[in-house]
């Protein structure tokens, strides 16, 4: 069973779409998040979500947002999309916002043309 | 802001040797530090969890924290080719969300 597993793996879209990439997680965690990492590698975190509290890193536009239906799932939308947004985008969990290790899903692949 | 510099690389190691990767921070507050292996293609997995200061060693790896220099480190101990992938360094405050460092390339060759 995967643990954190995210779809689309590939996402190629033009500018100005909108589209949502999916991220569930069975293991139990409280705490989940989207991170964006660039072509240089950089890991930088978007969003954390625990217990409906939402913390946003300040630098995300807010084309990009974050939907939870409940603690196991939280997705992410993006409106107009534009060339900047192609990257990976990886979601992950961790038992608490206080726990160390983060269980990383496998990643989607943004491209936009 | 929270910053977690390292150099990226790629380092570039013959196997058998000890690679030796280095993460420096700027946030004084931080508490925790971790190490995560990344492989081409792949996602992040933590290979290292390192809290005190001094060494911390789990079979090949060695993961050194001097919290006074502000600086953790990373040693591979006969490096062998399927090392070879991306280490990305991260600290975290407290319950504050993990800041990463930029990652480091590690090649090792035969």
């Amino acid at each position: 069973d995967t643990a954190v597993s995210q779809t689309p793996k590939y996402l190629v879209t033009q500018m100005g779409n909108d589209k949502s990439i999916k991220c569930e997680q069975n293991l139990g965690h409280d705490t989940m998040y989207w991170y964006k990492q660039d072509s240089k590698k950089f890991l930088k975190i978007m969003f954390s979500y625990n217990n409906k509290e939402l913390i946003i890193n300040e630098t995300v536009p807010n084309r990009f947002s974050p939907k939870s239906p409940d603690k196991a799932h939280l997705n992410l939308h993006i409106n107009s999309l534009e060339l900047g947004d192609s990257a990976v985008y990886f979601c992950a969990s961790s038992p608490s916002r206080a726990d160390e290790k983060l269980f990383f899903g496998s990643g989607t692949q943004l491209s936009v043309l | 802001q929270k910053e977690v510099e390292q150099n990226s690389g790629p380092l570039s190691v013959p196997e058998g040797a000890i690679a030796s990767l280095n993460c420096t921070y700027s946030d004084r507050g931080s508490q925790s530090f971790f190490w995560y292996r990344q492989y081409s293609g792949k996602s992040p997995e933590l290979i290292m969890s390192i809290y005190s200061n001094g060494d911390k060693e789990d079979g090949r790896f060695t993961a050194q924290l001097n919290k006074a220099s502000q600086y953790v480190s990373l040693l591979i101990r006969d490096s062998q080719p399927s090392d070879s992938a991306t280490y990305l360094c991260a600290v975290k405050r407290g319950s504050y969300i993990p800041t990463f460092g930029r990652g480091t390339s590690l090649i090792v060759h035969p």
